[in-house]
């Protein structure tokens, strides 16, 4: 089935620690997002890519970092997790990088203790 | 900065209609979606405008005034199933997505 499917699906993570958030999409998208979602904050974006080989920082980039090797991956690392970190994390993609429609993954609830 | 403003909850009987509004002022306009939002669940797309009026797809419905900054989701025949929370975001002058903190919809039978 396409889509988009990200790893793990959640995962407790001691303080300090170095964390990577897989995303990979099969539906040739150019651009991709990572989004957390925090209660009453709705989703703000962390970083994006329009396409393979470039990112972009978003509202919220302090703290992770991201890569674009390929169309279809874009992992997202916590260098040293901290509890503010806390939150649930969805990757999404679009086919270009303007007003197109975005498909979201399944998210992965993350938890720094 | 990007504001976007919509209620936090609404409660409606099965079969009714509810309407949720959302108001926004951001730095350019290039769209507003409408996505729904089951619990533990991904957004989905339900709808995208960007011209003034209204937009029909089947019971739901989203209607944009761009010069008041303020669009709305119409839910008709409610269904126990269109409990979730639903999400207005605004695509600002980067193309990036602003979304508001989201409305939950409670439908009681």
């Amino acid at each position: 089935i396409a889509g988009i499917t990200q790893a793990p699906t959640s995962q407790i993570l001691a303080a300090g620690r170095r964390m990577t958030l897989r995303c990979t999409q099969d539906m040739r998208h150019n651009a991709m997002y990572w989004y957390r979602q925090d209660l009453g904050l709705g989703l703000r974006l962390i970083h994006y890519s329009n396409t393979a080989g470039t990112t972009g920082k978003g509202e919220v980039p302090d703290g992770y970092s991201v890569s674009r090797a390929n169309t279809d991956d874009f992992p997202l690392t916590l260098a040293s997790a901290v509890p503010s970190q806390t939150s649930v994390y969805f990757c999404a993609s679009s086919a270009g990088g303007g007003a197109d429609t975005q498909y979201f993954g399944p998210g992965t609830r993350l938890t720094v203790l | 900065g990007q504001n976007i403003d919509q209620p936090t909850e609404m409660t409606a009987t099965e079969g009714a209609i509810v309407q949720i509004n959302c108001t926004y002022q951001t730095s350019g306009f290039n769209g507003l979606f409408w996505y729904q939002q089951h619990a533990g669940e991904a957004p989905t797309f339900l709808s995208y405008n960007v011209l003034d009026g209204l937009e029909e797809k089947g019971r739901f419905s989203s209607f944009l005034s761009r010069s008041k900054g303020y669009s709305y989701l119409l839910l008709k025949e409610l269904q126990m199933k269109d409990s979730a929370s639903y999400l207005c975001a605004v695509v600002s002058n980067d193309y990036k997505l602003s979304f508001g903190a989201g409305t939950t919809v409670t439908v009681r039978a």
